[in-house]
């Protein structure tokens, strides 16, 4: 079957660096995608990754290794703001989204 | 970027009503559109998949009589939960995929929540 694990809430201090995981197993890969979601509202695109390495885009990286079936988002100095659920989603051979159940992020001051 | 827009954001209805939530694509033409329901504290789950001029396939426990799917133009997809009760009470979100980003991103309406009751 078709499995996406993540962490369901981890705790980070403002100003800090967080690290969130997440592994799959899916039937076939075409990238995966890291969404914000803010309770109450729709995900929001953060990044995509199709082939293995860490891209950057501001205060967010996303790492991926297919062979390991394995990603993480990293978000560095932490702000309030960042306080949310961190979705990660895999796109199968069909191209359709596999989602994970998200991790919610508390930042605390 | 592309923008997605979902009409209503918020609607309450009572029990054994129907109603219809509709997405749009703003500024670029969705050949596919999603429509995803999510329950409290829950990650998203897929509900059906929308082409443009062709029936909706329904995920597996899906009821296609009771959740209506119409994409009849290539910016606009409605879906009608008929005969409301309060257990499809939920946030329902749209999504659409626009053809000419390279890795297929599906972008996100607001979402429209849903008190039944």
């Amino acid at each position: 079957g078709q499995n996406i694990d993540q962490p369901t809430e981890m705790t980070a201090t403002e100003g800090a660096i967080v690290q969130i995981n997440c592994t799959y197993q899916t039937s076939g890969f075409n990238g995966l995608f890291w969404y914000q979601q803010h309770a109450g509202e729709a995900p929001t695109f953060l990044s995509y990754n199709v082939l293995d390495g860490l891209e950057e885009k501001g205060r967010f990286s996303s790492f991926l290794s297919r062979s390991k079936g394995y990603s993480y988002l990293l978000l560095k100095e932490l702000q309030m703001k960042d306080s949310a659920s961190y979705l990660c989603a895999v796109q199968d051979s069909n191209y359709q989204l596999i989602w994970g159940a998200g991790t919610k992020l508390i930042i605390k001051p | 970027g592309a923008v997605v827009s979902q009409h209503p954001s918020r609607v309450i209805c009572k029990s054994g009503t129907s109603v219809k939530i509709e997405c749009r694509s703003l500024d670029f033409q969705a050949t596919t559109m999603f429509w995803y329901r999510q329950f409290p504290k829950q990650s998203l789950m897929l509900m059906a998949t929308s082409n443009e001029g062709s029936k909706a396939t329904y995920e597996q426990g899906v009821e296609k009589d009771k959740f209506l799917i119409n994409h009849a133009s290539l910016t606009l997809s409605t879906l009608t939960v008929t005969s409301a009760h309060p257990e499809d009470s939920s946030f329902y979100i749209c999504s659409a995929r626009d053809p000419t980003v390279s890795y297929n991103e599906q972008f996100f309406g607001p979402g429209t929540r849903l008190t039944v009751l």
